[in-house]
């Protein structure tokens, strides 16, 4: 079955950045696009952007640029997203979801932004 | 940037009951390729949203004929019948017609 193995939590401090992850098993990892999912507590749902694995391609939200970094590793089927100069408007989940309709998501990573 | 407005923001039901959820594009979603990318999710208590329909209203793998999809355009509703426990949490719509993806602020439906 699919699955989205996400990182652990993150504390982290301002102006730092953070590197977080979601392996990926149960399907042939260059199939989908895998799109990452930011939600601050107790807020909805708002896109970052999505990597295609096989060409590493990628699309962002104008809103991410320069914030978030996509990534994948074919060899351990795994993508990764970096944040960048943190702030505490960072704090939230991360999700990661494949495919065009999100069909299946990652538990989530909860990433603090606190001095 | 598409914006998806979704109403009500809560909702109370009892069990067995039906509940309908409006969602409202602006803009069309009707894509270039004919298909419209309207989805719906629920997130439940803790837990990662959760794929319940796709392209306004095809049920992804797994969910129950309760619920339901319609619409078009920029007129989305949906439906669910004969509410059961596991169905309280927060519901979103969510368009992939055009870039970036967005979703509504969501609907919470809680047990009267």
């Amino acid at each position: 079955q699919v699955q989205l193995q996400q990182s652990g939590a993150e504390l982290t401090k301002p102006g730092s950045s953070v590197k977080i992850s979601c392996k990926a098993s149960g399907y042939t990892f260059t199939s989908y696009d895998i799109s990452w999912i930011k939600q601050r507590p107790g807020q909805a749902l708002e896109w970052i952007g999505a990597i295609n694995p096989g060409s590493g391609g990628t699309g962002y939200n104008e809103k991410f640029k320069g914030k978030a970094t996509l990534t994948v590793d074919k060899s351990s089927s795994t993508a990764f997203m970096q944040l960048s100069s943190l702030t505490p408007e960072d704090t939230a989940v991360y999700y990661c979801a494949i495919g065009g309709e999100l069909g299946y998501w990652g538990q989530g990573v909860m990433v603090t932004v606190s001095s | 940037d598409v914006v998806m407005t979704q109403t009500p923001v809560s909702m109370s039901v009892s069990l067995g009951g039906q509940v309908s959820i409006s969602c409202r594009s602006s803009q069309s979603l009707v894509h270039n390729n004919g298909n419209t990318y309207l989805s719906w999710y629920i997130q439940k208590p803790s837990q990662s949203p959760q794929l319940l329909i796709y392209k306004v209203s095809n049920r992804f793998s797994g969910i129950s004929d309760r619920f339901s999809g319609s619409g078009s355009g920029t007129d989305f509703t949906l439906k669910i019948s004969r509410v059961e426990p596991d169905d309280l949490g927060v519901y979103y719509c969510g368009q992939g017609t055009q870039y970036p993806y967005t979703f509504g602020a969501g609907t919470k439906l809680e047990l009267k």
